[in-house]
């Protein structure tokens, strides 16, 4: 079973739109991480959320993370070709003390 | 910063032999992990250790599989005898108290 879920899997988008990728899980989580991972490469942090109800911006990526903690959101404006790579969420259980659960991912390409 | 050094790169194989990959997490980093990525599974976290102890192995798959950290700057996983399915990338990943978690890039293992 995996403890976080997200969608879509793959997703393939044009240059310029708006996307909303989600990890959701049955879980409440202390805090939830956002990674993006280049081929070849590890996942590299990109946010924490900590707080429910928590939004954070990085240019022009918005995270959400939900009320109860369970679930959060990453939202892309005006997507462009550098956004292309696997975005994966990590929940944390306890706070630093135990290895962080991931999902399976996100592959998101951007096509110019 | 040289951040997580792993290696080797890649490795290729023949069921039955000896594996052994190496990481060197970032000086000062008290908690080193060791994760494994499929397409299948994601990424799953096999093992952490903090100042050096093993806090959790119930992610290692199977007996086949020990790793080591004999001192704060080197860890080893070994995988005794290999298989073909434990092919994947595996991520060697450090961290301090309620800082970020930074990865290596990998060393993607392949057996024939």
């Amino acid at each position: 079973t995996q403890l976080l879920e997200q969608s879509p899997q793959f997703l393939s988008i044009q240059e310029g739109e708006n996307l909303t990728v989600y990890c959701n899980s049955s879980s409440v989580f202390s805090s939830l991480q956002w990674y993006r991972q280049e081929p070849g490469e590890g996942p590299v942090l990109l946010v924490t959320v900590v707080t429910g109800g928590e939004v954070k911006k990085l240019k022009r990526l918005t995270f959400q993370f939900g009320d109860a903690r369970k679930d959060s959101s990453l939202h892309i404006t005006a997507a462009q070709p550098g956004d292309t790579g696997l975005y994966l969420c990590a929940g944390e259980k306890r706070g630093g003390a135990d290895g962080l659960t991931f999902g399976k991912g996100t592959h998101l390409i951007i096509q110019p | 910063d040289a951040g997580v050094i792993q290696s080797p790169r890649h490795e290729v194989t023949e069921m039955g032999q000896e594996v052994t990959l190496r990481c060197k997490p970032i000086s000062g980093h008290n908690s080193l992990f060791w994760y494994r990525q499929t397409m299948m599974r994601g990424l799953e976290l096999l093992i952490y250790f903090n100042n050096n102890v093993p806090i959790d192995d119930s992610g290692m798959p199977e007996d086949r599989f020990s790793a080591k950290m004999p001192n704060a700057s080197f860890s080893t996983l070994k995988i005794q005898p290999s298989e073909p399915r434990d092919s994947a990338v595996y991520f060697c990943a450090s961290r301090s108290s309620y800082s970020p978690l930074h990865f290596g890039n990998g060393t993607r293992l392949t057996v024939t």
